[in-house]
């Protein structure tokens, strides 16, 4: 069965350094998202990306995110400046359909971030 | 504020017990809406679409009611299993797309 892979599954970072966490999505899929759970609260939207660009994104994708589609397989999300608050679980996920009943999403396994 | 609320859990029920999740929606232009079960430290994963008409797959019976702005989940049969916690996933029209999570609902089901 097709699924979503990420890597690292686990990064430890500095305060300001920048990370980039890697997704590929399932191949069929136009729709990409990133996601972030702190840890015991609920899942957060940040960005949803389809035809190389971003078609939404929520008020916690500030100036210090970015998202690309560097080939045909990757979608990353790179944070520029970690901050402590950047500390979470970060989800990619993928959908066949942008909207609508049929915007299933399937996620990847997720990259728990730690900023020391 | 736009919110998706779920029922505050854990739901702590024995196996073969029916249970029922409620969450509510506080944007009327919702228009897509899904259950989401995520296990301990994992990531979230489709249950269902929830249609209009409501639909059933199994165990599992997803409901709408848009007049008073809630669905439901219903799980028959609990297996030991089914422990996980539900999210429900909102998705409003009118320009902006983007899925709005509840914080879930905890459900242990027990021996």
């Amino acid at each position: 069965e097709p699924e979503v892979t990420q890597t690292p599954s686990h990064q430890v970072t500095q305060m300001g350094q920048e990370v980039i966490l890697r997704c590929v999505p399932i191949s069929n899929h136009l729709y990409f998202y990133w996601y972030r759970q702190i840890l015991g609260q609920k899942v957060e939207f940040l960005v949803s990306f389809y035809n190389n660009e971003i078609s939404e994104k929520s008020e916690i994708f500030d100036d210090q995110f970015s998202v690309e589609r560097p080939d045909g397989s990757n979608f990353t999300l790179k944070i520029r400046s970690t901050k402590l608050e950047d500390s979470a679980m970060y989800f990619c996920a993928s959908s066949e359909f942008g909207q609508g009943p049929y915007n299933e999403q399937f996620f990847g396994p997720g990259t728990r971030l730690t900023v020391l | 504020r736009k919110e998706v609320e779920q029922d505050p859990g854990p739901f702590n029920v024995p196996e073969g017990a029916t249970v029922a999740f409620n969450c509510t929606y506080s944007n009327s232009a919702s228009q897509s809406f899904f259950w989401y079960r995520q296990d301990c430290r994992k990531e979230p994963k489709l249950l269902m679409s929830v249609y209009s008409s409501g639909n059933e797959d199994g165990r599992f019976t997803a409901q709408l009611n848009r007049a008073s702005q809630y669905i439901s989940l219903l799980i028959r049969d609990s297996k030991l299993s089914d422990s996980a916690t539900y999210l429900c996933v909102v998705l409003a029209s009118g320009g902006s797309y983007i899925p709005t999570f509840g914080r879930g609902t905890s459900l242990i089901v027990h021996p």
